[in-house]
């Protein structure tokens, strides 16, 4: 696809479930970054890969949230054991550049919005 | 530390100009702006680098002080199409710390 693909949309859980959130980056991105967007706010950094390494994870909340991208492709951002506070938009985003670069603009998908009950 | 916008909301009529404020309590390398409408994703505007350099974008343009750790968003003519809410962020791309966010809605 020509943008960022992100599934589900929409996922509403009940409190304890795991869920796992999905993100299709543009093909050829090498940076993919997760971000939560809670309601009325900004985004707030999750984690960074740079193909398939990890690079930082510091905005993780807790270690209930985990995410992979195995094949340095498409992404996964688990949630276990999910708690209300988690109720939030997840933005999934890739880019072309990669460390050295000094800029980069940010391709944003449309997000998961996961409403915990 | 998140950057600072202001205003928190404006209200324009369409042909009218705008500025949006963004401030850092952090020395400033870049600053990033995007605009995000309701229900979908940020959508990038431009990155300003430590320079003090304006750019541009349409008819939006930015420009960055470093000494003062500030950024300003100008929007001019405004356009219906321009309503949604912006974003300033901080940081290098890999990690971009957003601002507080202004809202910006262009009536006719």
């Amino acid at each position: 696809g020509a943008g960022v693909s992100q599934s589900p949309r929409y996922k509403v859980a009940k409190r304890g479930q795991d869920v796992a959130l999905r993100c299709d980056p543009i093909s050829g991105h090498v940076s993919l970054f997760w971000y939560q967007q809670a309601l009325g706010q900004g985004p707030e950094f999750l984690t960074y890969f740079q193909n398939e390494a990890q690079l930082d994870k510091s905005g993780l909340p807790s270690d209930r949230f985990f995410a992979e991208r195995p094949e340095g492709s498409v992404s996964t951002l688990k949630i276990q054991r999910t708690q209300q506070e988690d109720s939030a938009v997840y933005l999934c985003a890739s880019s072309l550049a990669k460390s050295g670069s000094s800029s980069g603009e940010l391709f944003f998908g449309e997000g998961s919005r996961l409403t915990v009950l | 530390q998140q950057p600072v916008q202001s205003p928190q909301a404006v209200i324009l009529r369409e042909g009218e100009d705008a500025v949006i404020n963004c401030s850092s309590s952090k020395a400033l390398y870049s600053v990033h702006w995007y605009r995000q409408k309701h229900g979908e994703a940020p959508v990038f505007l431009m990155i300003l680098l430590k320079g003090g350099e304006q750019k541009g974008h349409d008819k939006i343009s930015a420009s960055f002080n470093e000494k003062k750790q500030q950024s300003s968003l100008y929007l001019t003519a405004s356009q219906l199409s321009y309503s949604g809410t912006y974003f300033c962020g901080t940081g290098g791309y890999q990690k971009v710390t957003f601002g507080t966010g202004t809202k910006l809605q262009v009536i006719p």
